[in-house]
């Protein structure tokens, strides 16, 4: 199975700072990697999706990139609105691995 | 507008059986491939189960495999997990996800229904 690396787990931020996290798989998956914003009591909400490609109605300070192995979620100037745990997944084959989640909150 | 709305979490002993169910509207139920998707109390996100629209292609992590079903009813717009032989480590929140048309990410998720296994 693929395997997916969120890193870092947790980071502390204010707000207008840029914020970036990374998800590395075990093996390439060209583009089939998704970005979701968590927040406390609530279901996953999708942010980006085919690596790059921005959900509809999603704010344009979300930003994605990279493919094969390496992938990067920038949020270009943190919002109060963003304090929230992110997760990637994969969806290259059969299964559909997340990572482990990054936790954003207030510096 | 898209809606999923999971039902049929509860307790249930080490051992036991439950279905969870997800009803969908919004949408055309039939053309859609789904997913269960569920997260521990505190943890993260872990795929469960994938269905395919006519229900004929089914995937399941290795951590239920042989334990859940997926199935679906495309007349009565539901989607449905069957868990036996539940462990401890089931304890989630279930949720169902639609997968968008024509690619293979979560579009759409339900509220989550939550299984809770204790003795």
């Amino acid at each position: 199975d693929i395997q997916m690396t969120q890193s870092p787990s947790s980071l502390s931020a204010s707000v207008g700072d840029r914020v970036t996290i990374t998800c590395r798989a075990s093996q390439s998956i060209s583009s089939w990697l998704a970005w979701y914003q968590q927040k406390p009591g609530k279901a996953p909400k999708l942010l980006i999706f085919r690596s790059s490609t921005l959900e509809s109605g999603v704010p344009s300070r979300f930003s994605g990139s990279g493919s094969g192995t390496e992938f990067t979620l920038t949020i270009s100037s943190l919002q109060p609105d963003d304090f929230a745990t992110y997760y990637c997944q994969q969806y290259d084959g059969y299964s559909r691995t997340f990572g482990q989640g990054t936790k954003v909150d207030i510096k | 507008e898209v809606q999923l709305v999971e039902s049929g979490g509860g307790l249930v002993q080490p051992g036991g059986s439950l279905r969870v169910s997800c009803a969908a509207s919004g949408f055309t139920f039939r053309s859609y491939t789904m997913n269960w998707v569920r997260q521990a109390p505190g943890k993260g996100l872990e795929w469960v189960s994938y269905i395919g629209s006519t229900g004929t292609i089914k995937y399941y992590a290795d951590s239920v495999k042989g334990r859940f079903s997926i199935s679906r009813d495309n007349a009565k717009n539901s989607l449905y997990l069957q868990m036996n032989s539940l462990r401890d480590e089931d304890t989630a929140v279930y949720y169902c996800t639609r997968v968008a048309y024509g690619d293979y990410h979560n579009d759409y998720w339900g509220q989550g229904a939550l299984v809770t296994v204790s003795s």
